[in-house]
């Protein structure tokens, strides 16, 4: 059984760089993408970007300037670093395996983390 | 990118009742790459359909899918008191990847 978990700092200041990490279990993290989802209260989720383990990512237009991510395979986990964060970045962040190659649904999702950015 | 709009905001039912749920894509979506999820209140969201039609696995039958082009929908036959939550749309044919805006199902 496939299962995801968030981790990581639940406030971030303004200005500073939000970084979260997912750890995988029950699945092997080579064979598959891997992606950051977010939804600010009350909105619309937006996919933020997906990452494979060979170094590939691909990432959504209106974050890719500041956006990094990463699968680090030894540890079984993947990456997301949000750079100069405003409180526009408020949001629970979600991660989520594409499941069937590049171009595929979400499935699983992790429980989500609320990352608060507030000085 | 393609822009995704479900409606109705929210559908108001009872229990027993026939749900109807659309989504519109504002392109068309190639090779029906439609996935649909339910979230409820405080859980990540949950994969229903995907491929426009395919139901995911442990999903029940009275959750249908059906749709192409940039016109889909989500049909819940009978409405059972744990199917009322926010239903989402979600395309995945191009990137980057978006999402409905949702349908909020709730008890009349």
């Amino acid at each position: 059984q496939v299962q995801l978990q968030e981790s990581g700092p639940g406030l971030v200041r303004p200005s500073e760089t939000l970084s979260l990490t997912c750890t995988v279990s029950g699945f092997s993290i080579f064979s598959s993408y891997w992606s950051w989802i977010r939804q600010p209260a009350g909105k619309r989720l937006e996919w933020i970007g997906r990452s494979y383990p060979s170094g590939s990512t691909d990432y959504n237009p209106s974050l890719k300037s500041r956006v990094t991510m990463s699968v680090d395979t030894s540890k079984k986990q993947f990456s997301l670093k949000l750079s100069s964060v405003t409180a526009a970045d408020t949001a629970v962040y979600y991660c989520a395996r594409l499941n069937s190659g590049g171009y595929s649904w979400f499935d699983p999702w992790g429980q989500g983390t609320l990352v608060t950015v507030s000085s | 990118e393609i822009v995704m709009t479900q409606s109705p905001g929210t559908l108001s039912l009872s229990p027993g009742e026939r749900g109807t749920l659309s989504c519109r894509a504002s392109q068309s979506v190639s090779s029906n790459y439609l996935a649909w999820y339910q979230q409820k209140l405080g859980q990540a969201p949950r994969l229903l359909i995907y491929g426009a039609s395919s139901r995911a696995t442990g999903i029940p039958d009275r959750f249908s899918g059906s749709g192409s082009g940039t016109d889909f929908t989500l049909t819940i036959s009978r409405l059972e008191p744990e199917d009322f939550a926010v239903y989402y749309c979600q395309q995945y044919g191009r990137s980057p990847f978006t999402f409905g805006q949702g349908t909020k199902l709730e008890i009349k």
